[in-house]
C-alpha cells in the first residue's frame, strides 16, 4: 500500500504570508494527487486535483505542483479564511490514503 | 445543487452492528463511484471503502475488510455502509464522498456529506 507523509505537521504564519506544504508518497503516484482543506467541525473541501489542477471556485492563490513522489501545496498570500488543516490524498489505486494533515495556524 | 446527507450514526457497544445511509441529490448517482472516509476524534482522514457506479466493484481498506460492507441502491440514490463486529477504534465521523476521476480506480472526492458520528463504547 502507498503511504503519504506531509510536512510540516503544524505551520504558523501571518496574513499575507506565502506558505508551502509538502506531501511525499512512498512510491511513484504519477500526478494522481489531490489536496483538501478542512475546518473544525466541517467536511473536507477539494482544492486541487491531478497534482496541479485548481478546483472550480477555489481562489487562485492556491496552487499545487510536483509529480512522482514529491508534491507541494502553495498558498501565495494567506487570507484569514485559509487557517485550517490541509490533507493530501493519493488516488493512484485502491486503497487510497491521506497524509496525516498540516495544521496552518495564525502566528 | 449537489447534496449528500448521512444518517444512522449513534452509540453502539463493542461487537455490535450499525448501518449508515447517505442519500444524495443534484447529480446522476449511478454515473459516479462513491466512497466512505472516516475521521477518528482529533485525528486525520482515513479512506475505508469504495464502490463503482453500478455497484459491481467494491474496495476495502484492510482495517475494515471482513467487517464492513459498502453497497448502493441506485433507484433510491442511496449509499450504505453496513458495519459489523464494531471495535472501539472504529469510533469516528464517517463521511460519504462523491468520487470523480478517470479509469477504473483513479478517483478523488469533489463533494462530501456532513458526516455521521459513530461511537463504539460499552
Amino acid at each position: 500500500d502507498i503511504q503519504m507523509t506531509q510536512s510540516p505537521s503544524t505551520l504558523s504564519a501571518s496574513v499575507g504570508d506565502g506558505v508551502t506544504i509538502t506531501c511525499r508518497a512512498s512510491q511513484s503516484i504519477s500526478n494522481w494527487l489531490a489536496w483538501y482543506q478542512q475546518k473544525p467541525g466541517k467536511a473536507p473541501k477539494l482544492l486541487i486535483y491531478k497534482a496541479s489542477s485548481l478546483e472550480s471556485g477555489v481562489p487562485s492563490r492556491f496552487s499545487g505542483g510536483g509529480s512522482g513522489t514529491e508534491f507541494t501545496l502553495t498558498i501565495s498570500s494567506l487570507q484569514p479564511d485559509d487557517f485550517a488543516t490541509y490533507y493530501c490524498q493519493h488516488y493512484k489505486s485502491y486503497p487510497y490514503s491521506f497524509g496525516q494533515g498540516t495544521k496552518l495556524e495564525i502566528k | 445543487e449537489v447534496q449528500l446527507v448521512e444518517s444512522g450514526g449513534g452509540l453502539v457497544q463493542p461487537g455490535g452492528s450499525l448501518r449508515l445511509s447517505c442519500v444524495v441529490s443534484g447529480f446522476t448517482f449511478d454515473n459516479y463511484a462513491m466512497s466512505w472516509v472516516r475521521q477518528a476524534p482529533g485525528k486525520g482522514l482515513e479512506w475505508v471503502l469504495g464502490i463503482s457506479g453500478t455497484g459491481s466493484l467494491t474496495y476495502y481498506a484492510d482495517s475494515v475488510k471482513g467487517r464492513f460492507t459498502i453497497s448502493r441502491d441506485n433507484l433510491k440514490n442511496t449509499l450504505y455502509l453496513q458495519m459489523n463486529s464494531l471495535r472501539a477504534e472504529d469510533t469516528a465521523i464517517y463521511y460519504c464522498a462523491k468520487a470523480v476521476g478517470v479509469g477504473a480506480t483513479n478517483y478523488f472526492f469533489d463533494y462530501w456529506g456532513q458526516g455521521a458520528l459513530v461511537t463504539v463504547s460499552s
